[in-house]
């Protein structure tokens, strides 16, 4: 049963330090976004990679939020440094970015900074 | 540019009642649409999709929508509700314009079930 896994799932952390978060997206799958949900906003698009370039990432705060994909089977996202307003749920969707455009998501990554 | 509004932010129904979620749309060209569903604590699941063709679409769990393109909208239904199908809902629309692949997606609508 192929799925998008996300770790950690969980992350509390202080205000100030680094923090990354990690997808594997669903083998085959050559798009892989990074979005953020949050009660007030909702699901914001932060970014997304097609064959592991970088497609869009106006979505992402650049002084703080990085996004790269070292290989097909890894996508990053790194906050440096955190801020207590970070804190949301951070979802890693991938799929095979053509006409199709079915998104896959996965677990999650619920971050809190304090 | 595209966007989708979902009027409704939180329903309540009576399990074993129907149920209808709206869902409207503002895109340039032909849109591809979505619902998905999300669970307390999980990610978003795929119910259903319109590409083309028959505008009635029936999905997993029961669910179906109609595409209605006079009144731009994509509301999704089921005859009975469950109280397993109390989760939140998204309606997305496919944003192709050059960069193939990105969905916009609704705020949500909330759905509570009652015994």
């Amino acid at each position: 049963d192929a799925r998008v896994t996300q770790t950690p799932r969980h992350k509390v952390t202080e205000m100030g330090q680094e923090v990354t978060m990690r997808c594997q997206p669903i083998l085959g799958h050559n798009t892989v976004f990074w979005y953020r949900q949050t009660m007030m906003q909702g699901l914001e698009l932060l970014a997304y990679f097609r064959n592991r370039a970088p497609l869009d990432d106006s979505g992402m705060p650049k002084d703080r939020f990085s996004a790269e994909m070292p290989d097909a089977t890894l996508a990053t996202l790194k906050i440096q440094p955190s801020e207590p307003r970070d804190s949301a749920v951070y979802f890693c969707a991938s799929g095979l970015g053509d006409r199709d455009g079915e998104q896959f998501f996965g677990p999650g990554t619920r971050l809190t900074v304090l | 540019a595209q966007s989708v509004t979902q009027p409704d932010i939180h329903i309540t129904v009576s399990e074993g009642a129907s149920l209808e979620l709206r869902c409207n749309y503002s895109y340039g060209a032909t849109p591809y649409l979505f619902w998905y569903v999300q669970s307390p604590g999980q990610g978003l699941q795929l119910l259903l999709k319109y590409f083309s063709g028959d505008t009635l679409v029936q999905g997993i769990k029961g669910f179906e929508a109609e595409f209605k393109r006079s009144q731009s909208s994509f509301n999704l239904r089921k005859p009975s509700v469950h109280w397993s199908d109390a989760a939140e809902y998204f309606c997305a629309v496919g944003a192709y314009g050059g960069s193939q692949g990105n969905l916009i997606f609704g705020k949500g609508t909330k759905l509570s079930v009652k015994p």
